[in-house]
C-alpha cells in the first residue's frame, strides 16, 4: 500500500525567503510522484509531477520537487515566496502499473507568506 | 477546453436527508474520481468510474454511492446525511486508463461541492 508523510501542517515565510514543503512516500513499486496546490474555494491545481527519467522536475510558478529514491523524498522548492504563494500544498503517490494507479495524498502543508 | 465543473457549488442539508452531485469531466477524460476533504481526514478517496463502471471504491459506507453515464458525466449521492459528512466534494477526471498511462494520472479537479449538513 502506498502513503505519503507531509512534514509539518503549516509553514510560515517571509516574502523573498526560500520555500520548502516536505514529502516523504512509501511504495512498494516505483512511484509516480505529485504536488497539488489548492486556493482557498477551490480545487486541487497541479504544480509538478515525476513519472520516470530526471529527478529535478520543475513546475508552473517557479516550483520545483527532487525525487530521492534512497531517502523516499519528494520535496518542493522555490527560491523566493510571493505573497500570491500563499496556499495549501499537497503531495501525492501513485504506483502505476502493478499497484495502485488511485492517487494518495498527504493531509497537506498551509504555506503562510509574511510581508 | 472546458474544466472540470461541479454542481451545486455550496448546499445546506439536514440531517437525515439524501443529496446528490453532479460532475462533468473534461471532453475526452473517461475516468472520474470522487474525493471527500475535510480538515480533520483531509482528502479521502470515495471512488472511480470509467466507462459507466465503477473500478475502484475507497473506504466509505455503503450510504455513499455513484454512477457514471455514457456522456461520462457523474454523479455521486450520500443518503441518510449524518453531520459527519459536512465537507468539500472534490471531483476529478483524468485519462486514467485510456492508453496515457504514461502522463502518471495527472487529476483534473473541479472547484468541489461544499455540503453543510445540520
Amino acid at each position: 500500500a502506498q502513503s505519503v508523510t507531509q512534514l509539518g501542517s503549516h509553514v510560515s515565510v517571509s516574502e523573498g525567503a526560500l520555500v520548502l514543503l516536505r514529502c516523504n512516500y512509501s511504495s512498494s513499486v516505483p512511484p509516480y510522484l505529485f504536488w497539488y496546490v489548492q486556493y482557498p474555494n477551490q480545487g486541487l491545481q497541479l504544480l509538478l509531477k515525476y513519472t520516470t527519467g530526471a529527478t529535478l522536475v520543475k513546475g508552473i510558478n517557479g516550483f520545483e520537487a527532487e525525487f530521492k529514491k534512497s531517502e523516499t523524498s519528494f520535496h518542493l522548492t522555490k527560491p523566493s515566496a510571493h505573497m500570491s504563494d500563499a496556499a495549501e500544498y499537497f503531495c501525492a503517490v501513485s504506483e502505476g502499473w502493478g499497484g495502485s494507479y488511485i492517487p494518495t495524498f498527504g493531509r497537506g502543508t498551509s504555506l503562510i507568506v509574511h510581508p | 477546453k472546458a474544466g472540470v465543473t461541479q454542481t451545486p457549488r455550496y448546499l445546506i442539508k439536514t440531517r437525515g436527508q439524501q443529496v446528490t452531485l453532479s460532475c462533468s469531466p473534461i471532453s475526452g477524460h473517461r475516468s472520474v474520481s470522487w474525493y471527500q476533504q475535510t480538515p480533520g481526514q483531509g482528502l479521502q478517496f470515495l471512488f472511480e468510474y470509467f466507462s459507466e463502471t465503477q473500478r475502484n471504491k475507497g473506504n466509505f459506507p455503503g450510504r455513499f454511492s455513484g454512477r457514471q453515464f455514457s456522456n461520462s458525466r457523474s454523479e455521486m449521492n450520500v443518503s441518510t446525511l449524518e453531520l459527519g459528512d459536512s465537507a468539500l466534494y472534490l471531483c476529478a477526471s483524468s485519462l486514467l486508463g485510456q492508453g496515457n498511462f504514461v502522463q502518471g494520472g495527472e487529476l483534473f479537479f473541479g472547484e468541489g461541492s461544499r455540503l453543510t449538513v445540520l
